[in-house]
């Protein structure tokens, strides 16, 4: 089994707080991380697709790093708004049958208050 | 619209029938996923296929089984062998081979009655 781990599992934070969470992944074999957004009563989506160690991605006030030699990678929020609020996924890609072996961690749920 | 297709929304069974949950996507994609959630949980894989007529088990595969008769179509059967089904199933799908992203239907939720 694949084990991708993420920390902490949930956190509430107020309007305009910035915030971090981690993903850590089994720094042998990779082949890319994937980050999603999952709000409730939707499907997940996609946010950042990072390959490369020292990878860094940006979409507005959401940014996420990438150590692949280390094993994790960082995702960042700043100044928290309430539509912040969904949970958030990283998925480890393998190079197992053919790039295709794809295993999520348990996601971070974050709150924000207005 | 492409996208995914998962139906139905809401399944219902009882003890000792099986279930099959259909997934479809038109978006041309190879690569087909089945994910299980429970409450307080994340994703775990059951079986994930690269092409037609191929697939493998994912961490929990034991109680279910999947068949890729056609490109666009991965349905999940949950047998009576699976001893605790209630729980929320997600299908994804992807370009094969590469490092894109998934593409998520809207889940099925699957209780016993």
């Amino acid at each position: 089994i694949l084990n991708v781990e993420q920390s902490p599992q949930s956190l509430h934070v107020q309007e305009g707080d910035s915030t971090n969470f981690t993903c850590s992944f089994p720094s042998s074999n990779f082949y890319a991380l994937h980050w999603y957004r999952w709000e409730t009563a939707k499907s997940p989506e996609a946010l950042f697709v990072m390959t490369l160690n020292g990878d860094e991605k940006k979409k507005g006030r959401i940014s996420a790093t990438l150590n692949t030699k280390e094993g994790y990678s960082y995702l960042y929020i700043k100044g928290s708004q309430p539509e912040d609020s969904a949970t958030y996924l990283c998925a480890f890609l393998s190079p197992r049958y053919n790039n295709n072996d794809m295993r999520f961690g348990a996601g971070t749920r974050l709150t924000v208050k207005p | 619209d492409g996208g995914i297709t998962q139906s139905p929304k809401y399944l219902f069974r009882k003890e000792g029938q099986n279930v099959t949950l259909s997934c479809e996507q038109n978006l041309n994609h190879d690569a087909m996923y089945w994910y299980r959630q429970d409450p307080g949980q994340g994703l775990r894989l059951i079986y994930y296929s690269q092409i037609v007529n191929d697939f493998q088990k994912g961490d929990i595969a034991e109680g279910y089984s999947v068949s890729r008769e056609k490109k666009e179509s991965f349905p999940l059967t949950v047998t009576s062998a699976q001893k605790n089904p209630t729980a929320f199933y997600l299908c994804a799908s992807r370009w094969a081979n590469s490092n894109q992203p998934q593409h998520f239907g809207d889940g099925t939720r699957l209780s016993i009655l």
